[in-house]
């Protein structure tokens, strides 16, 4: 079955450190790509999304991702955090088009201290 | 817009009892979903509706039952709750089409004790 992995669990950085979170997905065909952003007692919000075209992904609040196909990746960066990007982060993969079957990673937990 | 709604925002049951969780979004979206978040995993998908009157499972779904109660209103019912069903539950609607970008609520915490 397909799968998508985000490997850091728990992320800790200082404010203006670089970000790069990872998300691997594991199939071949037709992928469309997301991540979404969950801040501490709120819903999902969608951070940025890849469906064709440009692989490099430009979301909001400064973020980006970049769809590397060869490696199966749709990791998420971010230049310089804030502290008001503490939050946990969720990558997630349409495949081959099932547009109803939005599959999540586990989650990253990124504390941004000040 | 309120865009989706859920309610209510907390619920405690004791195991066996049940309850159904309230979803309706004011965005004329097709498609309703429902997940549930537990820690480590991620969101994994109960049930969807992909339009009115259709209801499929996802990968989640037994223990649970939906009923698509219009266009705006998507509900899920737990028969008789158990402690593994302790969990927040987020409800979440899309148009057709691509490209599947899903709107989330913002959630129900449920503690089955």
């Amino acid at each position: 079955a397909q799968s998508v992995s985000q490997h850091n669990h728990h992320v800790i950085l200082s404010e203006a450190a670089s970000l790069e979170l990872g998300c691997n997905y594991s199939y071949g065909g037709t992928v469309n790509l997301f991540w979404y952003v969950q801040y501490p007692g709120q819903h999902l919000q969608l951070l940025l999304k890849y469906f064709s075209g440009d692989p490099l992904v430009k979301g909001i609040k400064g973020f980006e991702a970049e769809f590397i196909k060869s490696k199966f990746s749709f990791n998420l960066r971010k230049p310089s955090v804030q502290w008001s990007d503490t939050a946990e982060y969720f990558c997630a993969v349409v495949f081959n088009n099932a547009g109803n079957m939005l599959t999540f990673g586990g989650g990253t937990r990124l504390m941004v201290k000040p | 817009n309120a865009g989706v709604t859920q309610t209510p925002k907390f619920q405690v049951l004791k195991t066996g009892q049940s309850m159904t969780l309230q979803c309706a979004q004011d965005m004329n979206h097709n498609s309703m979903y429902w997940y549930r978040q537990d820690p480590g995993m991620g969101l994994r998908l109960i049930y969807y509706s992909a339009s009115e009157g259709t209801t499929d499972k996802g990968e989640v779904p037994n223990g649970y039952n939906v009923s698509r109660l219009n266009k705006r209103e998507f509900s899920l019912r737990l028969e008789s709750a158990a402690p593994s069903q302790t969990s927040v539950y987020f409800c979440a609607s899309r148009l057709a089409g691509v490209p599947y970008e899903q709107y989330f609520g913002p959630g129900t915490r449920l503690t089955v004790t």
